[in-house]
């Protein structure tokens, strides 16, 4: 089946820093990626919607100047969390979509001090 | 609008024991129904999935689930638990665009 991956799966950094998350599809195409974040014993929430070559779509209430995506290609879609703070500490999921079917990565989880 | 409500974040069950995960749905139009699995340090696996035709749907490692329009339910079962069941389960909503994920459950199988 396909695989996507995630890079790092975890990653600790101080406040005001910014950190970078790759999502890659290791063996399809794929021109849409989502991210999601899911914060301790609550549900997926959709952050964006990423497309190949364009700008991410951003959902209600996602500041897109500080959650960064970037999709330059079929098979890598990034995203930065700039200047973090605690209270972005939060689990990560990225996911590709092939053929009408839904492909997620392990997550990423993010621990800002 | 939609929205997706899993009734227990925590289940536990014995092994050889029935499996019943519930899910209860809200969409504004006809919607798909799936439920995914996830396993520590890995992404979501779909098990099954409702989009039309057959309210009863088999997935993988013999679950299923039965799609309730009247109840607007989507509840996962397993007839017989094993040990690698133990896992956190998602029940989700489509409008064929966004996806919108429930809390999950957590299912513990007691040996």
């Amino acid at each position: 089946g396909a695989v996507v991956s995630q890079h790092p799966s975890w990653v600790i950094c101080k406040s005001g820093t910014s950190v970078k998350i790759e999502c890659r599809s290791l063996d399809f195409q794929a021109t849409t990626m989502f991210w999601y974040r899911q914060f301790p014993k609550q549900s997926l929430m959709l952050m964006a919607t990423s497309n190949e070559g364009s700008k991410a779509t951003y959902e209600q209430g996602v500041e897109k100047d500080k959650f960064l995506i970037n999709h330059a290609s079929l098979t890598l879609s990034t995203l930065t969390v700039t200047s973090a703070h605690p209270e972005d500490s939060s689990f990560y999921i990225c996911s590709a979509r092939r053929e009408g079917r839904r492909f997620f990565g392990p997550g990423t989880r993010l621990t800002v001090l | 609008a939609q929205s997706v409500t899993q009734l227990g974040s925590h289940v536990s069950v014995s092994e050889g024991a029935l499996v019943l995960l519930r899910c209860n749905y809200s969409s504004s139009v006809p919607p798909y129904l799936f439920w995914y699995v996830q396993y520590p340090n890995q992404g979501l696996q779909l098990l099954l999935k409702y989009t039309t035709g057959a309210t009863l749907v088999k997935g993988i490692n013999g679950f299923e689930a039965e799609f309730k329009k009247s109840e607007t339910s989507f509840h996962l079962t397993k007839p017989s638990a094993h040990m690698s069941d133990a896992a956190e389960y998602f029940c989700a909503v489509s409008d064929g665009e966004k996806l919108t994920f429930g809390t999950g459950t957590r299912l513990t199988i007691i040996p």
